[in-house]
């Protein structure tokens, strides 16, 4: 199982400001990367699987961009709106088990 | 389109009586994978299936088993129950394994072993 850190453990952020925050994964032997959004009383929902070293991906206002010699992943959300408040997740995977992180939660105040 | 469905939704336990937590997917997915959720620990992997008849451990699998004999069936079989196993499991499944595929997540099961 990977050593997966992600940082910070929360955040609070205003309405309609923008945010971001990282995980971090052995750059070693590295396969890919998951990133998985988690809202309160529901299940985890995957955003982006990513692969390649630079690559940025982009779904609505939330974006994630990967460093696969640095070993790390920031994810952003831009213009933060009050459904934005969940859990996010990133997962290396490790041969056929994924290793999830503890998580950032983000809290959007109104 | 039904994706994973996980039952009971609720169970609550006494210490040593036994339980199989089901999971099915109608999406012919060949990985599927168990988690437990606890507070402060994120989700941790307790057994996993590449394809029908094949299974292997996780990061947890102490008083767990699983088997898979269908692509669409995955349960997961608490033993003898224990209070160390008052959680939240759920059961993910992907097209392919895991690694480049995304998974697909149950609506989970909470446990309360007393």
């Amino acid at each position: 199982i990977l050593n997966v850190e992600q940082s910070p453990q929360s955040l609070h952020v205003q309405e309609g400001d923008s945010t971001n925050f990282t995980c971090s994964f052995p750059s070693s032997n590295f396969y890919a990367l998951h990133w998985y959004r988690w809202e309160t009383a529901k299940s985890p929902e995957a955003l982006f699987v990513m692969t390649l070293n630079g690559d940025e991906k982009k779904k609505g206002r939330i974006s994630a961009t990967l460093n696969t010699k640095e070993g790390y992943s920031y994810l952003y959300i831009k213009g933060s709106q009050p459904e934005d408040s969940a859990t996010y997740l990133c997962a290396p995977p490790n041969d056929y088990k994924l290793s999830f992180g503890a998580g950032t939660t983000v809290t959007v105040r109104a | 389109n039904a994706g994973v469905t996980q039952t009971p939704k609720f169970q609550v336990l006494k210490t040593g009586q036994s339980m199989t937590l089901q999971c099915a997917q109608d999406m012919n997915h060949e990985y599927m994978s168990w988690y437990r959720q606890d507070p402060g620990m994120g989700l941790r992997l307790i057994h996993y299936s590449v394809g029908a008849g094949i299974t292997d451990q996780g990061e947890v699998p102490n008083g767990y088993n699983v088997s898979r004999s269908t692509t669409e069936d995955f349960p997961l079989r608490l033993l003898s129950a224990a209070p160390s196993q008052t959680s939240v499991y759920f059961c993910a499944s992907s097209a392919r394994e895991a690694r480049s595929e995304k998974l697909f997540f149950g609506s989970g099961t909470q446990l309360s072993v007393l």
